[in-house]
């Protein structure tokens, strides 16, 4: 079975500085998904970033990049230039390559604070 | 566009009753998974509904049961509540020729078993 650690369950960043979260994970598949996703107050799960393991590429999106090491099996999330609306809970998630094998394995979450 | 909608917000039930909590996908998403996500911890997956089946179950146990509609709309039911089965209800949904680019999840339902 697939599992998904986060090491760190708070972080603290001043405004405007970047802060990397960990995130590793164990499969024995060759081919799947990781993404990261952010939970504010709100509750609303929102997608911040994917990977697709077979890219060897990191992905990017905006101020949120990413340092995937298929290797190491570590998934680590870099936010750059960071926001006062960045302030939340993270959670890194895996999923299996399989059309038929949906569902989302996660971590136990990392509170993200950020200091003006 | 709407995204996914889930009814109640909140709901208090008491030990050995039964609840229902409701999910309505993003417009033009077929598929809806059910999360329970305890204080402090990530969702855990529940089950998953695509063409009005449960294609793939987490473990929990029976008590937890859903349905898919035809529009694609979703419950979950819970039987004989237990004080263990407070936490936050998520449901996502997802297009299923593209689960690969994640899913959209709602607001979720909080509920408190007393």
């Amino acid at each position: 079975a697939q599992t998904v650690t986060q090491s760190q369950p708070e972080m603290s960043v001043q405004e405007a500085e970047t802060v990397t979260l960990s995130c590793t994970y164990d499969t024995s598949e060759s081919d799947y998904y990781l993404f990261w996703y952010k939970q504010p107050p709100s509750r609303q799960m929102i997608l911040v970033i994917r990977q697709e393991a077979y890219k060897q590429q990191n992905a990017t999106e905006n101020r949120f990049s990413v340092n995937f090491q298929k290797a190491a099996k570590s998934f680590s999330l870099k936010i750059s230039d960071s926001q006062l609306g960045d302030a939340a809970m993270y959670f890194c998630a895996y999923r299996s390559y399989g059309g038929s094998q949906g569902n989302l394995i996660f971590g136990k979450g990392t509170k993200l604070s950020v200091k003006p | 566009d709407a995204g996914v909608t889930q009814s109640p917000t909140h709901l208090i039930k008491t030990r050995g009753q039964q609840v229902t909590l409701r999910c309505s996908p993003k417009s033009g998403h077929d598929t809806v998974s059910w999360y329970q996500q305890a204080l402090g911890q990530g969702p855990q997956f529940i089950f998953q509904y695509y063409e009005e089946e449960e294609r793939q179950r987490g473990n929990f146990p029976d008590r937890f049961s859903g349905h898919q509609f035809p529009n694609y709309s979703s419950e979950l039911n819970v039987n004989a509540l237990l004080l263990g089965d407070s936490a936050l209800y998520l449901c996502a949904s997802s297009l299923e020729a593209a689960g690969r680019y994640g899913y959209t999840f709602g607001s979720g339902t909080r509920l408190t078993v007393v």
